[in-house]
């Protein structure tokens, strides 16, 4: 059964720190990993990573994935009381399973002014 | 239009009623997707279509139907639900089901079987 873990799962800063927040994958013809956060209703994109050691950048955003590994990272520096919200990783597989998300259980960020 | 529309925004049902949710997307999308969402929980997937057909069905209960009539439409038809039925039902879309250029979420129903 394909697992995606992420942690921590929970982390409480303030205004200007940087973190990071990690997501390990096992899974079964993987495709790609997603970064979506999700504040009250719909997860909103971020980014969509396929090659390994390629980083993609938004603004203060930054996110890189290790296939070797089976991880990824998402950065986000100075941060601000408007990323305050839940951070999820979800992979794509292939194969049968061709389509399917599967999630992480979420980072919960807190931005303290 | 780059968004995924859903309706109604919350629905309270009784166990013994049928309701349906609907989504809609206009952005040529020919893969669409239901998840279920539990408090404190990441999205669950239940079904995907792909081209107005049925892929994915994970195992999901017959009490939740889902129906394709075209390719921007994507209904989820609800009978004799449960108390625990009670969460956030996201759908989504992607230009196919490889999801090259993304997968786009619609802002959910809040269901609550009562």
């Amino acid at each position: 059964e394909d697992k995606v873990v992420q942690s921590p799962l929970s982390l409480v800063v303030h205004e200007g720190d940087t973190v990071t927040l990690n997501c390990s994958y096992e899974v079964t013809n993987f495709r790609s990993l997603l970064w979506y956060k999700q504040e009250k209703k719909a997860p909103t994109f971020l980014f969509m990573l396929t090659s390994s050691g390629i980083e993609k950048k938004s603004g203060r955003l930054s996110s890189i994935l290790d296939k070797k590994e089976l991880f990824s990272i998402l950065n986000i520096t100075a941060t601000q009381t408007g990323d305050s919200a839940v951070y999820l990783c979800a992979t794509v597989a292939g194969g049968t399973s061709y389509g399917k998300l599967t999630f992480g259980q979420g980072t919960i960020l807190t931005v303290h002014p | 239009d780059t968004e995924v529309t859903q309706t109604p925004k919350h629905l309270v049902m009784g166990m013994t009623n049928k309701k349906s949710l609907k989504c809609e997307q206009h952005m040529g999308h020919r893969a669409m997707y239901w998840y279920k969402q539990k408090a404190k929980k990441p999205p669950e997937l239940m079904f995907v279509y792909s081209y107005e057909k049925l892929s994915i069905n994970e195992s999901v209960p017959s009490r939740f139907s889902p129906e394709c009539p075209n390719s921007s439409l994507l209904n989820l038809h609800l009978h004799a639900l449960q108390p625990e039925d009670s969460a956030l039902y996201l759908c989504a879309s992607s230009q196919d089901r490889a999801g090259i250029y993304g997968y786009t979420f619609g802002s959910g129903t809040r269901l609550t079987v009562v």
